[in-house]
């Protein structure tokens, strides 16, 4: 039963131009969402966060939106740089007092030079 | 001065033998979580704790026991390991209340069990 989704396994973009990763959920209790980076043997990192009562947060390059009625959230980054290549997970948590994180599978995000 | 470090990096045992990781944060962080990426990638918690004290456990098998000696360790015993052990275990820390949405993570510890 996964709550979060990212069903795009893959991802890659041309140097310069913008990436846009996806994430679904389907827990309508989930009320904050975050944007982890992972490189290879390496843990994750985080990006970027949005709270449920906002639609729009932004930082340098990234930029997350969140569509609450659609249940999905994306992450833009603009513009897209090698270094940014890496493995993006999705990650939500809910309104009860654990802040339990529920991740995604992750998406594999290749920059081309 | 690493902020969330595991040792060891990389674990290879047997079935039936009893292994330890060990985490340590010097964030001054309140709570610690365990994590299990399995072989679809996918990242579960398995505990959290908060002050020493355990608030949340997820249904793993009792043969994971977790220990905190003080809040800047959370250490993750695994007895009678099994084949379907085998996975990447990732300890992760944050501080309490709302800045648990933010989890900083340490580098992570395969276990492979043969």
């Amino acid at each position: 039963d996964q709550q979060v989704k990212q069903n795009s396994p893959s991802l890659s973009v041309q140097e310069g131009r913008i990436s846009i990763l996806n994430c679904d959920y389907t827990n309508s209790m989930f009320d904050y969402f975050l944007w982890y980076k992972k490189y290879p043997a390496e843990g994750p990192t985080f990006l970027i966060s949005i709270s449920s009562i906002k639609d729009k947060n932004e930082d340098g390059r990234f930029t997350v939106f969140l569509n609450k009625s659609a249940k999905h959230l994306s992450l833009h980054i603009v513009p897209s740089q090698p270094g940014d290549s890496a493995v993006y997970f999705c990650a939500a948590s809910g309104r009860d007092s654990s802040y339990k994180l529920i991740f995604g599978s992750g998406t594999r995000l290749l920059v081309r030079p | 001065d690493t902020a969330v470090s595991q040792t060891p990096k990389y674990l290879v045992t047997q079935m039936g033998n009893d292994k330890s990781i060990k985490c340590e944060q010097n964030l001054g962080h309140d709570t610690m979580y365990w994590y299990k990426q399995d072989s679809k990638k996918f990242l579960k918690i398995m505990f959290s704790y908060n002050n020493k004290e355990l608030i949340i456990n997820e249904t793993v098998p009792n043969r994971f026991s977790p220990k905190s000696p003080d809040k800047a360790h959370l250490n993750l015993h695994i007895n009678s390991l099994e084949l379907g052990d085998s996975a990447v275990y990732f300890c992760a820390s944050s501080k309490a209340g709302q800045g648990a949405n933010e989890q900083y993570f340490g580098p992570g510890t395969r276990l492979t069990v043969t």
